[in-house]
């Protein structure tokens, strides 16, 4: 069954050090998404991303963030000056078409992020 | 969108019927209602979908009554293994140009032996 595989699994990193979370979602999927959940807490949308743009972001993606589709496969997600409140488990997801009604959202297994 | 109310948490034992039911009061005419489950440390995935009236599948079914305020999630026989959080979204992905999900907080489910 074809899945969304995200690495690293987990990263620590330094308050202030910059941080690049990869995903790889579905091969025929056309949509992607990054959503976080910090510990404890609910799953928050951070952004979408279609047809090599954002076609929308959260209030939490601010300019720290940024996503890019660098070559046919990739979605990485970039945070560039990481802050103690990043840290988080980060969900890469993708689907086919647009979501809700026209088809699931498929989420990787999460890269967590420790940022000391 | 839509906003959802569901109950925090639920308890029931192993193979029992769990029904879980979430109010959205105002939910749009293209709004459909998914169901996603989590467990610890994992994405969430998909469990069903549904415009109105029943849909079933294997995991699942899903009840939304002609009004479609509410929706419940029925899990038929519960194990162990369905301890999870379980989220009811509601949205469309042509009304105001939708296309994402927005997580509530869930219902914590705890299946006991």
């Amino acid at each position: 069954e074809p899945e969304v595989t995200q690495t690293p699994s987990h990263q620590v990193t330094q308050m202030g050090q910059e941080v690049i979370l990869r995903c790889v979602p579905i091969s025929n999927h056309l949509y992607f998404y990054w959503y976080r959940q910090i510990l404890g807490q609910k799953v928050e949308f951070l952004v979408s991303f279609y047809n090599n743009e954002i076609s929308e972001k959260s209030e939490i993606f601010d300019d720290q963030f940024s996503v890019e589709r660098p070559d046919g496969s990739n979605f990485t997600l970039k945070i560039r000056s990481t802050k103690l409140e990043d840290s988080a488990m980060y969900f890469c997801a993708s689907s086919v078409g647009r979501t809700v009604n026209t088809g699931e959202l498929f989420f990787g297994e999460g890269s967590r992020l420790t940022v000391l | 969108l839509a906003k959802t109310t569901q109950p925090i948490s639920m308890d029931s034992y192993e193979g029992q019927e769990v029904n879980i039911t979430c109010s959205h009061n105002n939910i749009a005419t293209n709004d459909y209602i998914t169901w996603y489950q989590q467990f610890p440390s994992q994405g969430p995935r998909f469990i069903i979908q549904g415009y109105k009236t029943k849909v079933t599948n294997e995991v699942a079914s899903l009840f939304i009554p002609a009004d479609r305020k509410s929706s419940t999630l029925s899990l038929p026989r519960v194990s162990l293994s369905d301890t999870a959080v379980y989220y009811c979204l509601v949205g469309g992905a042509f009304s105001g140009g939708y296309n994402k999900l927005i997580f509530g907080a869930g219902t914590r489910l705890a299946v006991h032996p």
